[in-house]
């Protein structure tokens, strides 16, 4: 499978600890987006990476999440102290920035239940 | 701010049904317009991109088309496996430089045999 993949694809955790999720996408992709998705709402853009570069952070992303690419590969992003109100549908998305234009080709995403 | 608004919420059809999702959207300059499909507990699947006015893609049963205003996504003779969420977004240049996807809500889709 050549698709971006997410891991977990669930994850329980209970108020106050710290969770991670790793991306991994399409190889030789080098633009690579998160975004976050609650029930019965589109998903929302969090911070995007060109390469191993962040340069840009929604004003989702409080001071809690941290996300990191290194070497410009896999992706990771960390909740910490997390919340209930972090409950949610995180996705990646890839893409290549070429002569026609860009496509985003998502995960199928880590659900995040916080107690 | 760009905005995208998707209707109706819902549309239950009969298979074989034809209907139309409408997608309208403000932004300052339109830089691509995108219809995903999204099962439940899956990531958002694509399907097209258009860019400008008149511009219409096909894909088996699908076809999306573009106004300056507004995208419709046309389902002709439906079937139970075109049941899913569709989602539309438009490409929204950031000042550092990102291409985020602005999404709407989406139309939840389902046919019934």
């Amino acid at each position: 499978d050549t698709g971006v993949s997410q891991n977990p694809r669930h994850k329980i955790t209970k108020r106050g600890q710290n969770v991670t999720f790793r991306c991994d996408p399409i190889s030789e992709h080098n633009r690579l987006y998160w975004y976050r998705q609650t029930l019965g709402q589109g998903p929302e853009f969090l911070t995007y990476f060109q390469n191993e570069a962040q340069l840009e952070k929604s004003r989702l992303l409080s001071d809690r999440f941290s996300a990191e690419r290194p070497k410009g590969s896999f992706s990771t992003l960390e909740i910490q102290r997390t919340e209930q109100g972090d409950s949610a549908m995180y996705l990646c998305a890839s893409s290549f920035r070429g002569i026609g234009g860009e496509t985003q080709y998502f995960g199928p995403g880590t659900r995040l239940l916080v107690l | 701010e760009d905005q995208v608004t998707q209707s109706p919420e819902a549309l239950r059809l009969q298979e074989g049904e034809s209907s139309s999702l409408n997608c309208s959207y403000t932004v300052s300059g339109l830089r691509g317009l995108f219809w995903y499909r999204q099962d439940p507990g899956k990531g958002p699947e694509f399907l097209f991109t258009l860019y400008s006015a008149g511009e219409e893609k096909e894909k088996e049963r699908l076809k999306a088309t573009l106004t300056k205003k507004e995208s419709f996504l046309h389902i002709t003779a439906p079937k139970p496996e075109d049941s899913a969420t569709y989602l539309c977004a438009v490409r929204h240049l950031t000042q550092g430089g990102s291409e985020k996807l602005v999404f709407g809500k989406g139309t939840k889709l389902t046919v019934n045999p």
